[in-house]
């Protein structure tokens, strides 16, 4: 059973610093990998999707790497900015299952001005 | 182009009772997904729909029922509500490749 785990669960950091967010998940056999952002009460914004066959994406100051042999994403966000804080979550997608997500808890990401 | 859409924003109602949730997906998306998400968790997989039929489903009740229209347009249904089924409902839909997911703004149930 596919598992995901983000740490930590809550960050907070001094605005400009670079910081990285962590995901594992327990199964290699992946179909993709998204990052999401949620800000409170609200739905879930697409940040960077990395293929299975992908080693990183990068995305203005966000840059995600993907190591499926040991089970491990990083979004690296650098020079932070108080307007990145919210929620990260990560997700994984199965082969043959049609997408279907299976989510990490996020980690709460707090930037202080 | 707009993107995923959800109605209602907000919804409140009571134990016992019923509720359907609405979704149109992303122009150009024929498969639409649907999400649990409570306080503090991360969003919990319900079911998908594509061709109008349910092709996956995760460890919901059968309590929570869905359908997809020939628009892709989709409802999820909840019947019996209970306290726990307060949550934010999200949906989402893709298309087929790379299954890159689009959400919407979520449909915020409280059950008094």
């Amino acid at each position: 059973k596919q598992e995901v785990t983000q740490i930590p669960a809550a960050l907070s950091v001094p605005e400009g610093e670079n910081l990285v967010l962590n995901c594992s998940f327990t199964d290699s056999a992946i179909y993709n990998l998204q990052w999401f952002r949620q800000d409170p009460g609200k739905g879930l914004t697409s940040l960077l999707l990395i293929q299975s066959s992908q080693r990183e994406q990068t995305s203005g100051r966000l840059n995600a790497s993907l190591d499926k042999s040991s089970g491990r994403s990083t979004l690296y966000i650098a020079a932070s900015q108080p307007g990145d804080s919210a929620t990260y979550l990560c997700a994984v997608s199965i082969y043959n299952q049609g997408g279907k997500l299976i989510f990490g808890q996020g980690t709460e990401l707090s930037v202080k001005p | 182009d707009a993107g995923v859409t959800q109605s209602p924003t907000h919804l409140i109602k009571t134990r016992g009772q019923q509720v359907t949730l609405r979704c149109s997906p992303k122009s150009g998306h024929d498969t639409v997904s649907w999400y649990q998400q409570a306080l503090g968790q991360g969003p919990q997989f319900i079911f998908q729909y594509y061709e109008e039929e349910e092709r996956q489903r995760g460890n919901f009740p059968d309590r929570f029922s869905g359908h997809q229209f020939p628009n892709y347009s989709s409802e999820l249904n909840v019947n019996a509500l209970l306290l726990g089924d307060s949550a934010l409902y999200l949906c989402a839909s893709t298309s087929g490749g790379l299954y890159e997911q689009f959400f919407g703004p979520g449909t915020r149930l409280t059950v008094l």
